[in-house]
C-alpha cells in the first residue's frame, strides 16, 4: 500500500530565508508525486507534480522539488521565502494504475519578518 | 480559477439528522471527489465519481453516500450525522483519474455536528 509521510508538522522560517519541506513516500513502483498548497480558509492549489523524466521539477510561485528514488523522497524547496508563502503544504502520491491517491498530513509554514 | 462551488459553506446540525452537501462545477470535468480534512490526518478521500451515475468508495466512506445525476453536480449525504463527522469537506474535480491528473478544489464546507 502507498503512504506519504511529512515528518515536520510545523516549520517557522524568516522572510528571505531558504525553505525545504520534507516528503517521503512508500510505493513499490515509481509513483506520481504532487505538492499542493492551502492558504488559510481556502481549498488546495497544485504547486508542482512529478511523473517521470527530469528529477528536478519546477512549479509555480518559485517552488521546486526533487525526486530522489534512492531516498524515496520528494522534498519541496524555495530559495527565498516571502511572507505570502505562509500556508499549509501537502505532499501527495498517486499510483500509476487505478485511482489510488493519498495526501500526507501536511506541514504548516509560518514566515516571520 | 476552476469553476467549483460548494453549498452550504457552513452548517451546524444535530446528531442523527441527515445532511446533504452539494458540489457544482462549470468545467465539464469527468471526475469529481469528496474529501474530508481533519487536523493530523490531512485530506482523506470519501467517495469519487468517474462519470454520471458512476461512483466508488474512497478511504473513509463509512457513513457517507454520494450521487451524481448530472455531470456538473456531485452530492454528498450523511444519512444520520454523528459528531465524528464534524469536519471540513472539500470537493475536487479533475479531467482524468486522480492518481495522475491535477485536482482543482472547491472552497470547502465546514460542518459541525452537535
Amino acid at each position: 500500500a502507498q503512504s506519504v509521510t511529512q515528518p515536520d508538522i510545523h516549520i517557522t522560517v524568516s522572510e528571505g530565508a531558504s525553505l525545504e519541506l520534507r516528503c517521503n513516500y512508500s510505493y513499490g513502483a515509481t509513483p506520481y508525486l504532487f505538492w499542493y498548497v492551502q492558504s488559510p480558509g481556502q481549498g488546495l492549489q497544485l504547486l508542482l507534480k512529478y511523473f517521470s523524466g527530469d528529477t528536478l521539477v519546477q512549479g509555480i510561485k518559485g517552488f521546486e522539488a526533487e525526486f530522489k528514488r534512492s531516498q524515496s523522497s520528494f522534498n519541496l524547496r524555495k530559495p527565498s521565502v516571502h511572507w505570502s508563502d505562509a500556508a499549509e503544504y501537502f505532499c501527495a502520491v498517486g499510483a500509476n494504475t487505478g485511482n489510488q491517491f493519498y495526501f500526507g498530513t501536511g506541514t504548516s509554514l509560518t514566515v516571520i519578518p | 480559477d476552476a469553476g467549483i462551488t460548494q453549498s452550504p459553506r457552513h452548517k451546524v446540525t444535530e446528531t442523527g439528522t441527515p445532511v446533504t452537501l452539494r458540489c457544482h462545477q462549470t468545467e465539464n470535468h469527468r471526475y469529481m471527489y469528496w474529501y474530508r480534512q481533519d487536523p493530523g490526518h490531512g485530506l482523506r478521500l470519501i467517495h469519487y465519481s468517474y462519470g454520471v451515475k458512476d461512483t466508488d468508495k474512497g478511504e473513509v466512506s463509512d457513513g457517507y453516500s454520494v450521487s451524481r445525476s448530472k455531470t456538473e453536480d456531485f452530492l454528498l449525504t450523511l444519512e444520520s450525522a454523528t459528531s465524528s463527522q464534524t469536519s471540513v469537506y472539500f470537493c475536487a474535480i479533475s479531467e482524468g483519474p486522480l492518481s495522475s491528473y491535477e485536482q482543482y478544489f472547491g472552497p470547502g464546507t465546514r460542518l459541525t455536528v452537535t
